[in-house]
């Protein structure tokens, strides 16, 4: 069976710092690979996807960056953290099929302070 | 107009209530439809797919209506345990098959 995983669970980051999450998926190949951000009391905001290995898109530009150095591995980057990026991060994946269903990691939960 | 429209809630029904939720969208070429639910400070987690013959799983049932662009979800006989958030998301196979997400509707079960 599939399983993703996503770490840290938590975090608490200065503003102007660099943040480095990571995502891995096993039990599947070249999954469809999605970051996204829930601000408190929000809805889910898509930052990227990626279709394959070094493919990434942005849906928002912003200080935030993704990268995919595996099939299986999904990062996301910043250099310098604003506050405005206090969220919970979640990983997704999705089989390149339809329906298109994805499945959601645990989430990190990030607070810039 | 956003995409995927939900009433927010919350929705606060006792014990053993009947509720239902609908989500309306506006992309005419929307193909995949699911109702996802999300507990507080956790991930969402797929509920149901939603199929155009509609499709039920035990006390949930989920309808699609195509001509009114929107889907539904019905909960018989709730639960304390389905107090939750429930997220409606759509998906267009034209282009990317990016998924968009409704904002959720508040679901409160109380005894």
């Amino acid at each position: 069976s599939q399983t993703i995983h996503q770490w840290p669970a938590t975090l608490v980051q200065p503003v102007g710092s660099p943040l480095s999450l990571e995502c891995t998926v096993e039990g599947t190949s070249n999954p469809n690979l999605y970051w996204y951000r829930q601000a408190a009391g929000r809805g889910l905001q898509l930052l990227f996807y990626s279709v394959g290995i070094g493919q990434i898109s942005s849906e928002v530009p912003q200080n935030l960056s993704a990268s995919r150095p595996q099939d299986r591995q999904f990062i996301l980057s910043s250099k310098k953290l604003l506050l405005s990026d206090s969220g919970f991060y979640l990983c997704a994946w999705s089989v390149d099929r339809v329906p298109y269903e994805q499945y959601f990691g645990p989430g990190t939960r990030l607070t810039v302070t | 107009r956003k995409e995927v429209e939900q009433d927010p809630g919350p929705f606060n029904v006792p014990e053993g209530a009947t509720v239902a939720f609908n989500c309306t969208y506006s992309n005419s070429a929307s193909q995949s439809f699911f109702w996802y639910r999300q507990d507080c400070r956790k991930e969402p987690k797929l509920l149901m797919s939603v199929y155009s013959s509609g499709n039920e799983d035990g006390r949930f049932t989920a309808q699609l209506n195509r001509a009114s662009q929107y889907i539904s979800l019905l909960i018989r006989d709730s639960k304390l345990s389905d107090s939750a958030t429930y997220l409606c998301v759509v998906i267009s196979l034209l282009g990317s098959y990016i998924p968009t997400f409704g904002r959720g509707t508040s679901l409160i079960v109380h005894p």
